[in-house]
C-alpha cells in the first residue's frame, strides 16, 4: 500500500511569490494535516481536515495561506505571497478517523520550501 | 497557550547505556501519541497512551502516561545506533482538542 505522497518534493522561490504544495492521502482516510516544521522544532498543526471539512484551522496564517481538500481525498496548500520566514518543511499526515480512539497519523516526506 | 515541553534538548549517550525523555504539557491531555524522526525523514508513530498511569512496552522502549495525563515518559534500555533520532510527544488537549507536539529530544548514540 502507498504511503501519503507530496510533492514537489523540494521548492525554492524568491519572496513574494506564490507557491503550492499537494498531498494524497493513503487511500481510505478521513483526516489529513498539513503541518509546518522549522529546523530543530517539532511540527506545527497549520490545518486539519476531516474529509473536505477544514475542522481545526487556528493555526493557519490566512492572510497568505489557503488550503483545500475539495473531494475528501488529496489536498493543496498554498502560499501567497511567501515571505522569507517560510522557509521550512510542510508536512503532510493522514489518518483513519480523528475521532477514534486510536489515531496514528502517517507522515509523507515533506516539502523543503526555501524562501529566498 | 497550551505549551508542550520535553526535556532534554539533546542528550548523547554511549552504545548500551539507557536513555529517557520527558513530556511535559501545560494541559490536561486526552491522549499521548510518541513519533520518532530520524535526520532528514519524517516523523514515524510509535504508539498512543489513552488511559492515566499507563505503561506500554515495546521491545527496548518502555512509554508512561502520567496519573494526571499531563506527561509522559520514553525510555530506551541498551540503545544502539539505530535509536538515532529526534522524539516528539504529541497530544491532544482534553478541553479545545487541539493537537500540538513536544519540542522533541534529540539523541545520538555513539559506538
Amino acid at each position: 500500500e502507498a504511503g501519503v505522497v507530496q510533492s514537489p518534493r523540494y521548492k525554492i522561490i524568491e519572496k513574494k511569490q506564490p507557491v503550492a504544495f499537494w498531498c494524497n492521502p493513503i487511500s481510505g482516510h478521513n483526516t489529513l494535516y498539513w503541518y509546518r516544521q522549522n529546523l530543530g522544532q517539532g511540527p506545527e498543526l497549520l490545518i486539519r481536515y476531516e474529509n473536505e471539512e477544514a475542522v481545526d484551522d487556528s493555526q493557519l496564517p490566512k492572510d497568505r495561506f489557503s488550503a483545500e481538500r475539495l473531494k475528501g481525498v488529496d489536498s493543496t496548500l498554498k502560499i501567497q505571497p511567501a515571505e522569507l520566514g517560510d522557509s521550512a518543511v510542510y508536512l503532510c499526515a493522514s489518518s483513519l478517523d480523528w475521532s477514534s480512539v486510536y489515531n496514528e497519523q502517517f507522515f509523507g516526506p515533506g516539502t523543503r520550501l526555501t524562501v529566498l | 497557550g497550551q505549551q508542550v515541553m520535553q526535556i532534554p534538548q539533546y542528550q548523547h549517550v554511549q552504545e548500551g547505556e539507557d536513555f529517557t525523555t520527558y513530556c511535559n504539557s501545560s494541559t490536561t491531555l486526552s491522549n499521548i501519541q510518541w513519533y520518532k524522526q530520524r535526520p532528514g525523514g519524517h516523523p514515524v508513530f510509535l504508539i498512543q497512551l489513552v488511559k492515566s498511569g499507563e505503561v506500554k512496552k515495546q521491545k527496548r522502549l518502555t512509554f508512561q502516561f502520567g496519573e494526571a495525563k499531563k506527561n509522559s515518559s520514553l525510555h530506551i534500555t541498551a540503545t544502539q545506533t539505530t535509536d538515532v533520532g529526534t522524539y516528539f510527544c504529541a497530544g491532544s488537549d482534553s478541553g479545545t482538542y487541539k493537537y500540538i507536539f513536544g519540542t522533541g529530544t534529540r539523541l545520538k548514540v555513539l559506538a
